[in-house]
């Protein structure tokens, strides 16, 4: 089975400052997919980022980008320019290649970004 | 961008009634749509994955006849919590996976359940 840990229950940032959330996971599969999930107070689940294990570039997505390392099994996210609407629940989740897999969530960081 | 509605977004029932909750794709079809609960500042557990036409699969620990879930088409999969009791007080989120796309997932807005 697979398993998804953020070792930060909680962060803070100063606005418009950078900050990088830890995400490790472990699985046996060489094809799988990598998600980072952002949850504000409205509980709203959104799609932040998502990486494809075989592909070695970094994702990025405006100021969001991943540091995805396959030997280590790490996938952390950082955020450039911290704004205050950044503020919430960050989820790390991992899917494995099968169609039929689900996300594993790992157990979340919250992020506050100060002004 | 893909939406999926989740209704209601908050529910107040007695002890002993039940209580259904729907999850619905509105502009894509979901052969697989996924249910989760979530406790307070954790993170999300699955509880089943729900195929359309097929019985949905548990997660280990939850119980299937309080937890019925029905994936009757290809957009709509409900969620009821029988004989509800306040333990059974959560968030419940449920997620559609594009049908085709393989890795892509939209989840609903969640419902907020509390039995009294």
């Amino acid at each position: 089975a697979q398993t998804v840990t953020q070792s930060q229950p909680e962060m803070s940032v100063q606005e418009a400052e950078t900050v990088t959330l830890s995400c490790t996971y472990d699985t046996s599969e060489s094809n799988y997919y990598l998600f980072w999930y952002k949850q504000p107070p409205s509980r709203q689940m959104i799609l932040v980022i998502r990486q494809e294990a075989y592909k070695q570039q970094n994702a990025t997505e405006n100021r969001f980008s991943v540091n995805f390392q396959k030997a280590a099994k790490s996938f952390s996210l950082k955020i450039s320019d911290s704004q205050l609407g950044d503020t919430a629940m960050y989820f790390c989740a991992f899917m494995g290649g099968n169609a039929g897999n689900m996300l594993t969530f790992g157990g979340g960081t919250r992020l506050m970004v100060k002004p | 961008g893909a939406v999926v509605s989740q209704h209601p977004s908050r529910v107040i029932c007695k002890s002993g009634t039940s209580v259904k909750i729907e999850c619905r794709s509105l502009d894509f079809q979901a052969t697989t749509m996924f249910w989760y609960r979530q406790f307070p500042k954790q993170s999300l557990m699955l509880m089943a994955t729900s195929n359309e036409g097929s019985k949905a699969t548990y997660e280990q620990g939850v119980e299937k006849d309080k937890f019925l879930i029905n994936h009757a088409s290809l957009t709509l999969s409900t969620l009821t919590v029988t004989s509800a009791h306040p333990e059974d007080s959560s968030f419940y989120i449920c997620s559609a996976r594009v049908a085709g796309s393989g890795n892509t997932i939209y989840f609903g807005e969640g419902s907020w359940l509390t039995v009294v």
